[in-house]
């Protein structure tokens, strides 16, 4: 079985401070993925990576930045924490199909953060 | 852009069908559908990759309509155990390995 982990289930920070989430895939998938989900928006893709030391930017990067050093470890980094950052994050991975799509997404548990 | 899902809700009793719809203002290469239960992380349902394409998974089935830019999940003789939040996920030629999600589709079912 895939299994993609987090390495917090619940996390609280304080504004201004620098937090690590960290996401480990066991399935040598070249794709990772994080997301971020809040009530009524969805999942929001922040940042996603195709290869190690590969990053792309998703569609709400801002105030976030990820870190690929090894295959199966995606790390997201918020550098300043802001309430505004208060939300589920949810990494993700994926192989890599024929025609150069992806596979299906396999999710970790997610990480709740609140900033206070 | 996000694709829009319709309904936002959706209350059946045991057995009653659904159908849950995805749009885009874009061209689709595919269409993804993921189930999430509360409390867990999204499942994947489906790929459908082919304009017309159909799948099936159980009673759960999906079809892509390439020319509307849209796709349908149909659950038909809902069970308790459909419940959850539905999402539809798109991928764009030139954007491929890239999701899209929906704002997804809270779906209950009562005894």
């Amino acid at each position: 079985d895939v299994k993609v982990t987090q390495s917090s289930r619940y996390l609280v920070k304080r504004t201004g401070e620098k937090v690590f989430l960290e996401c480990v895939q066991d399935m040598d998938h070249e794709n990772m993925f994080w997301y971020r989900q809040d009530p009524g928006l969805g999942l929001r893709l922040i940042y996603f990576s195709y290869d190690v030391k590969m990053k792309e930017k998703g569609d709400i990067p801002e105030g976030y930045s990820v870190s690929r050093e090894k295959k199966e470890r995606f790390s997201l980094i918020l550098e300043s924490a802001s309430t505004n950052q208060t939300s589920m994050y949810l990494c993700a991975s994926s192989g890599t199909g024929l025609a150069g799509g992806p596979y299906e997404q396999y999710f970790g548990p997610g990480t709740r953060l609140t900033v206070t | 852009q996000q694709p829009v899902q319709s309904p936002q809700a959706v209350i059946l009793r045991e057995g009653e069908d659904a159908v849950i719809n995805c749009s885009s203002s874009k061209a689709l290469y595919s269409v993804h559908w993921y189930r999430q239960k509360h409390g867990e992380a999204p499942v994947f349902l489906m790929i459908l990759l082919k304009g017309g394409e159909q799948k099936g998974h159980d009673k759960i089935s999906a079809s892509f309509n390439e020319k509307k830019q849209q796709s349908s999940l149909y659950l038909t003789a809902s069970q308790l155990s459909y419940s959850g939040t539905y999402f539809c996920g798109t991928e764009y030629r030139g954007a491929t390995n890239k999701l899209i999600f929906g704002t997804g589709t809270l779906l209950a079912v009562q005894p």
